[in-house]
């Protein structure tokens, strides 16, 4: 098994354009979760998906902000009408059961 | 809501010693787990240690082992002969019924040669 996978792995976008992040969670894994992690902070959770389900969202995640999970494997994030402020690291993790494995993020920079 | 606090910013360690990381958490949940995750300069996260809150036996995984204290919520680790390759950002996290891991703040430690 090759893990979590994320692309791309870097993203510099200006300020109003729309980004989107992909993840692949490892194979036999049935939950995803998204979160954001900012300079000297821990992550933050903002979705998570069970199968193709959306089962919650953060208050973090503005109407901005929006995630799918199409047929229940990958997932893409995406972000329109980008903001300084949502330069962040964005991470992908899946699970079976209660553990969550990380995938490498995405560190966006928006100028 | 549920809160982990993580009151070292920053720790270190001499190699081959002894370290140990602090870890707080406040819930009203009774079942639960609890992790540290290690997170080394520009790499991703990675799973350290597990801790289930109903089992009393302290969790251990080689070098790493915790402290885990139900009634006090505290939940430490401790890094045995500590190697150069342990210098990373150490997050606390806690997993409750709402699926969703909460972090503290991270701890960073370094080993030095």
């Amino acid at each position: 098994d090759t893990g979590v996978s994320q692309n791309p792995r870097h993203k510099i976008t200006k300020r109003g354009q729309n980004v989107t992040f992909r993840c692949d969670p490892i194979s036999e894994h049935n939950r995803l979760y998204w979160y954001r992690q900012t300079l000297g902070q821990g992550p933050e959770f903002l979705t998570y998906f069970q199968n193709e389900a959306q089962l919650e969202k953060s208050r973090l995640l503005s109407d901005r902000f929006s995630a799918e999970r199409p047929k229940g494997s990958f997932s893409t994030l995406e972000i329109q009408r980008t903001e300084q402020g949502d330069s962040a690291m964005y991470l992908c993790a899946s699970s079976f059961d209660y553990e969550q494995y990380f995938g490498p993020g995405t560190r966006l920079t928006v100028t | 809501a549920q809160t982990v606090t993580q009151s070292q910013p920053e720790m270190s360690v001499q190699e081959a010693e002894t370290v140990t990381l602090s870890c707080t958490y406040d819930t009203s949940e009774s079942d639960y787990y609890l992790f540290w995750y290690k997170q080394p300069p520009s790499r991703q996260m990675i799973l350290v240690i597990r801790q289930e809150a109903y089992k009393q036996q302290n969790a251990t995984e080689n070098r790493f082992s915790v402290n885990f204290q139900k009634a006090a919520k505290s939940f430490s680790l401790k890094i045995s002969d500590s190697q150069l390759g342990d210098a990373a950002m150490y997050f606390c996290a806690f997993l409750g019924g709402s699926e969703k891991l909460v972090f503290g703040k991270g701890t960073k430690l370094t080993v030095n040669p």
